[in-house]
């Protein structure tokens, strides 16, 4: 269980296009998400906190005008990145904390990743 | 602002040799510790993990960690590594707010390879 799906796994945009990269927790509720970015032979970095039905909350230096997160329901969380450019080239990952797990030492499930490469 | 330090980026052994894979953080706070793996294709999991109480944690596939607070450190261990061990290992902070678990700061990682 603890299924965690993310969509598309690889996409390519021109620049100055949008694109919105779904996660989704296919057995379970996600009142929390996580929305991290993993530049090549780096580390993940952690971007924002998904919460559903409220606004997300972005870690410093993240642009929240240019990362667009909704959390619209507790089984999907969605990245867009508006207006791409080159640099925003990088593999995305999220992950879920389970509905009603709010302590911390309740596990995070992650998704397999996005790669995104803007043209 | 809290940080991962792992110092071996690339750990090449040979099967069943011994694995010590090193990380410090940097948080004078509670945290929470993490290691997890990422095989070739496929997505991050959890090996083990450190709350409280015993500071040797045991996860899965043979490996353990040891928290050593005062030197901010818990090293991920192996007695006997297999081939089947290669992939890259990370190690992650997560620094309990009190309202809820913050997102995890993680390492840069280390990439393991085993030798037949």
């Amino acid at each position: 269980g603890a299924v965690v799906s993310q969509h598309p796994s690889r996409v390519i945009c021109k620049s100055g296009t949008s694109v919105k990269i779904e996660c989704r927790s296919l057995d379970f509720q996600a009142t929390t998400m996580f929305w991290y970015r993993q530049f090549p032979k780096q580390s993940l970095m952690l971007m924002a906190t998904s919460n559903e039905g409220s606004k997300a909350t972005y870690e410093q230096g993240v642009e929240k005008d240019k990362f667009l997160i909704n959390h619209a329901s507790l089984t999907l969380s969605t990245l867009t990145v508006t207006s791409a450019h080159p640099e925003d080239s990088s593999f995305y990952i999220c992950s879920a904390r389970r509905s009603g797990d709010q302590s911390y030492n309740s596990p995070l499930h992650f998704g397999n990743g996005t790669r995104l490469t803007v043209t | 602002a809290q940080s991962v330090s792992q110092h071996n980026h690339h750990v090449i052994l040979s099967e069943a040799a011994s694995l010590e894979l090193g990380c410090n953080y940097s948080y004078g706070g509670t945290v929470n510790l993490f290691w997890y793996v990422q095989y070739p294709g496929q997505h991050l999991q959890l090996l083990l993990k450190y709350f409280s109480g015993d500071p040797l944690v045991k996860g899965i596939k043979g490996f353990e960690a040891e928290f050593i607070k005062s030197k901010f450190s818990f090293n991920l261990r192996k007695p006997s590594v297999q081939w089947s061990d290669t992939a890259e290992y990370f190690c992650a902070v997560n620094r309990y707010s009190g309202g809820g678990a913050d997102g995890l700061t993680f390492g840069k990682g280390t990439h393991l390879i085993i030798q037949p």
